[in-house]
């Protein structure tokens, strides 16, 4: 139990453009999502939480404006990144919050902008 | 947020014990420790958790000293899947964050 998916796992797109990453909870309700970012060969940086029906509450330094959250219903969040440029490129993980305040990951979506 | 700190790497024979050390001197009475562990190019994935006592399931075990300043995961027969990088973190209780340190690295060798 406690699946999480990505959607698309992994995406290229060129500078400019927005790019779309869905974040679902297989057989799980989560009223509370999470957005994180890791660069080659570092550790995950937290993005944003995301709580359903809510605005999303962004970390020291992400700009919300660039990293769109929303959490429409209680299995999918989505993140949208807008105007994505070189030093956008990353691995794009989310989780989701599951009944034993334990986080299920997603596996990932690899985002290249050229 | 408590700080862990861990080796940067293990390495250790396939089908043998391994355990995995993790110091957290300023841990407060309220922090849960959490293992989690990535393997390459996936995400993290949930290992095990405890407040005080020692905690056993499927995966692994997790003995935590009398004064909660240091904890080992136990890997009771490791395999080639075992090998990634493993996070020791604290999550405040109430908080519903993780923050995540660089990990330690976990060779598996045939």
């Amino acid at each position: 139990g406690a699946v999480v998916s990505q959607h698309p796992s992994r995406v290229i797109c060129k500078s400019g453009t927005s790019v779309k990453i869905e974040c679902r909870s297989l057989d799980f309700q989560a009223t509370t999502m999470f957005w994180y970012r890791q660069f080659p060969k570092k550790s995950l940086m937290l993005m944003a939480t995301s709580n359903e029906g809510s605005k999303a509450t962004y970390e020291q330094g992400v700009e919300k404006d660039k990293f769109l959250i929303n959490h429409a219903s209680l299995t999918l969040s989505t993140l949208t990144v807008t105007s994505a440029h070189p030093e956008d490129s990353s691995f794009y993980i989310c989780s989701a919050l599951g009944h034993t305040d334990t986080q299920y990951f997603g596996p990932g979506t690899r985002l290249t902008v050229l | 947020d408590a700080k862990t700190t861990q080796p940067n790497s293990m390495e250790s024979n396939e089908e043998e014990p391994v355990h995995l050390p993790c110091n957290h001197s300023t841990i407060s009475g309220t922090d849960y420790i959490h293992w989690y562990r990535q393997l390459p190019s996936q995400g993290p994935e949930y290992v095990i958790h405890g407040l005080t006592s020692n905690v056993n399931n499927r995966m692994a075990s997790l003995a935590i000293a009398e004064d909660r300043k240091s904890s080992t995961l136990i890997l009771h027969r490791a395999t080639l899947r075992d090998a990634a990088v493993y996070y020791c973190i604290l999550k405040q209780g109430g908080s519903e964050k993780l923050v995540f340190g660089k990990g330690m690295k976990l060779t598996v060798n045939p």
